[in-house]
C-alpha cells in the first residue's frame, strides 16, 4: 500500500505570496491532519479534515486554510506569506478502522522557504 | 490544556549502550500515547503506541510502558545502534480529535 504523499517536496516563495500544498492520504484513510514543524515551535497542529469537513483547528491565523476533496486528498493554503511561515509542513492520514483512530501516518513533508 | 514534556537533548551514546528518553504528559481523560521517530530530511514514522494504562508498546527493540500513576511513557532500548540516530518525539492524542500533541523532540546521536 502506498504511503502518504505530499507535493511539492520543496517550495520557495517570497513574502506576500500565497502557496498551496497537496497531500494524498493512504488509500482508504478518510482523516487528514496537517502540522507545521519549525525549530522554535516544534510540531504544531494546524487542522484536521474528515469526509471533506474540517473537524478540528489549531491556533493559527486565518491565513492558513485547507480543504479536503471527495477522494480524501487534501490541500492547505497559506495566503500573504510571512517569513515566519518558513517551515516543514507535514500531512498525516489515519483510518477509523485500525482500532486506534489517532494512529497517524505521516508523509515526507513539504519544505517551504519564504524569502 | 494537554501537553507533553520530553527530556532535553541531544543525547549522545556509544553503540550498544542502553537508551532511556523520558516523556511525561498532562491530559484530561485517557489519552493514547505514541513515540514517533524522524530521520534527517524525512517525515515522522510511528515507532510504537499504547492506548491504555499499563500497555507496553514495542517495536524494533524499543519499548515504552503507559504509566498512568506517573503520567509517563518513557522510551527504552537495551542496545542502540548507529542507525538509531534520529529525533524522537513523544505524542498524545485525547479523544477522536485527529490531533496529536507532541513533545519538543529529543535528538539521539549514537557513535560507533
Amino acid at each position: 500500500k502506498a504511503g502518504v504523499t505530499q507535493t511539492p517536496r520543496y517550495l520557495i516563495k517570497t513574502r506576500g505570496q500565497q502557496v498551496t500544498l497537496s497531500c494524498s492520504p493512504i488509500s482508504g484513510h478518510r482523516s487528514v491532519s496537517w502540522y507545521q514543524q519549525t525549530p522554535g515551535q516544534g510540531l504544531q497542529f494546524l487542522f484536521e479534515y474528515f469526509s471533506e469537513t474540517q473537524r478540528n483547528k489549531g491556533n493559527f491565523p486565518g491565513r492558513f486554510s485547507g480543504r479536503q476533496f471527495s477522494n480524501s486528498r487534501s490541500e492547505m493554503n497559506v495566503s500573504t506569506l510571512e517569513l515566519g511561515d518558513s517551515a516543514l509542513y507535514l500531512c498525516a492520514s489515519s483510518s477509523m478502522w485500525t482500532g486506534t483512530y489517532n494512529e497517524q501516518f505521516f508523509g515526507p513533508g513539504t519544505r517551504l522557504t519564504v524569502l | 490544556g494537554d501537553s507533553v514534556t520530553q527530556m532535553e537533548g541531544p543525547v549522545t551514546l556509544s553503540e550498544e549502550a542502553f537508551l532511556t528518553i523520558n516523556c511525561t504528559y498532562t491530559a484530561t481523560g485517557y489519552p493514547s500515547l505514541f513515540w514517533y521517530v524522524q530521520y534527517p530530511g524525512e517525515g515522522l514514522q510511528l515507532l510504537l503506541k499504547a492506548t491504555k494504562a499499563d500497555d507496553k508498546g514495542s517495536n524494533k527493540g524499543f519499548e515504552a510502558t503507559y504509566r498512568k500513576e506517573t503520567t509517563s511513557f518513557h522510551l527504552e532500548k537495551g542496545s542502540v545502534q548507529v542507525s538509531d540516530s534520529a529525533v524522537y518525539f513523544c505524542a498524545l492524542s485525547s479523544g477522536n480529535t485527529g490531533k496529536l500533541i507532541f513533545g519538543q523532540g529529543t535528538t539521539l546521536q549514537v557513535k560507533p
